[in-house]
């Protein structure tokens, strides 16, 4: 079993829907999650952190943990044909001041006119 | 300016040439680390770096090594290069403060092994 896991995708939703990407993750440790958005042939931009169970909103962008079922999700509200990009779900791997972050394969979302 | 830096950003080479990434920051972070991404995967862990005296392997280390010269440097380095370490590579940077862990990225090396 990988560490965080991703559906690959491709998500395809209509501009204006409501995106729901997830991602589990194996060690029951891990506190800090991250979400990170990456365009094709660019580097990985931060989206959002979440460190508390439950949700997280910063302008379309909905984090939600669930840390008993060891989830964490995203949601694009509103979607644009801008946040076409590959979401990758990153995590702090046990309680250890590492920094250490894994990240999972990424969900491609394509968000069509 | 960028705040993470990375030379150069395309690089086409030989099998068997050695190879150094550069990677240079001015966020201030102690922690710098390097990635490697493959078609379609996600990043996997080269090396990182807490400070200039404290360097780790990753996941992937074999074939790499690193130098970290000053707080603001850390540089990759492929000794001998095979084609299948063909990638994008990114360098990122940490602190500890608030936000604490996350991590931003450079803008990437693609590299090219022939």
């Amino acid at each position: 079993q990988k560490e965080v896991e991703q559906n690959s995708g491709p998500l395809s939703v209509p501009e204006g829907a409501i995106a729901s990407l997830n991602c589990t993750y194996s060690d029951r440790g891990s506190q800090s999650f991250f979400w990170y958005r990456q365009y094709s042939g660019k580097s990985p931009e931060l989206i959002m952190f979440i460190y508390s169970n439950g949700d997280k909103e910063d302008g379309r962008f909905t984090a939600q943990l669930n840390k008993a079922s060891q989830y964490v999700s995203l949601l694009i509200r509103d979607s644009q044909p801008s946040d076409s990009a590959t979401y990758l779900c990153a995590v702090k791997i046990g309680s250890s001041n590492t920094g250490k972050l894994i990240f999972g394969q990424g969900t491609t979302l394509q968000v069509k006119p | 300016d960028a705040d993470v830096t990375q030379t150069p950003r395309n690089r086409i080479t030989k099998t068997g040439k050695r190879i150094m990434l550069e990677c240079s920051q001015t966020k201030g972070h102690d922690r710098m680390y390097w990635y490697r991404q493959d078609p379609g995967l996600g990043l996997q862990l080269i090396y990182y770096s807490f400070d200039v005296k404290d360097i780790n392997k990753g996941e992937i280390s074999d074939g790499y090594s690193v130098s970290r010269q000053a707080q603001a440097k850390f540089s990759l380095s492929l000794e001998s290069a095979i084609p299948n370490q063909t990638a994008l590579y990114f360098c990122a940077t940490s602190d500890t403060g608030q936000g604490r862990d996350t991590q931003y990225f450079g803008p990437g090396t693609r590299l090219t092994v022939l």
